[in-house]
């Protein structure tokens, strides 16, 4: 069976600092691969999405940017976040269908 | 742009009785439906999906109407329990697009 794994599940970062949470899926092939962000208060925004290997799009103009170095790997990063950056970030994949399994999420808190 | 709308940000319904979550949408393309619960601190899980070929799909205590003339869809929970409490999130999907679009999300809390 497929599982999604993402981490840390909470993260305290000082503006300014970099940023880098990775995901990983298994017991598939060729999945597509989500970020989004749900911001407090705010619904579940997409920030990023890869149908293959070094192919990322990117839905808002922001201080993040992805990388999908492997086939079931996609890692979001920063290299100075802001404090507008703090949210619930959640990773999740696809397969032929627009079902979306997600991960269990990261809380960053930047201060 | 916010392509699906739930309005009513929060819901408080005692056990047993029925718990109406409704979502809007304005795209005409969207052909696919899906409701995510969610817990706090925990990713979201699928609930229910229906196709835009059907007016209705049911799993369990779970009901979902589809209302393409309107742009609306509803999700009924009967009856109510309180692992029910949670967020809702109402997704939409056009064929072809690799991507969902999500609603804000509906609070519901049962009443024990």
């Amino acid at each position: 069976s497929q599982t999604i794994h993402q981490w840390p599940a909470t993260l305290v970062q000082p503006v300014g600092s970099p940023l880098s949470l990775e995901c990983t899926v298994e017991g598939t092939s060729n999945p597509n691969l989500y970020w989004y962000r749900q911001a407090a208060g705010r619904g579940l925004q997409l920030l990023f999405y890869s149908v293959g290997i070094g192919q990322i799009s990117s839905e808002v103009p922001q201080n993040l940017s992805a990388s999908r170095p492997q086939d079931r790997q996609f890692i979001l990063s920063s290299k100075k976040l802001l404090l507008s950056d703090s949210g619930f970030y959640l990773c999740a994949w696809s397969g032929d269908s627009m079902m979306l399994f997600f991960g269990s999420g990261t809380q960053l808190s930047v201060l | 742009d916010q392509q699906v709308k739930q309005n009513s940000p929060s819901l408080s319904v005692q056990e047993g009785r029925i718990s109406i979550l409704n979502c809007d949408y304005t795209n005409s393309m969207f052909d696919y439906f899906l409701w995510y619960k969610k817990y706090p601190a925990e990713g979201p899980t699928f609930l229910i999906s229906i196709s835009s070929i059907k007016d209705k799909n049911e799993d369990g205590r779970f009901t979902v109407f589809l209302n393409k003339s309107a742009k609306h869809l509803s999700l009924h929970i009967v009856p109510s329990q309180p692992g029910d409490s949670a967020v809702y999130f109402c997704a939409a999907s056009e064929h072809g697009n690799n991507r969902l679009a999500f609603g804000k999300g509906n609070q519901v809390v049962v009443i024990p």
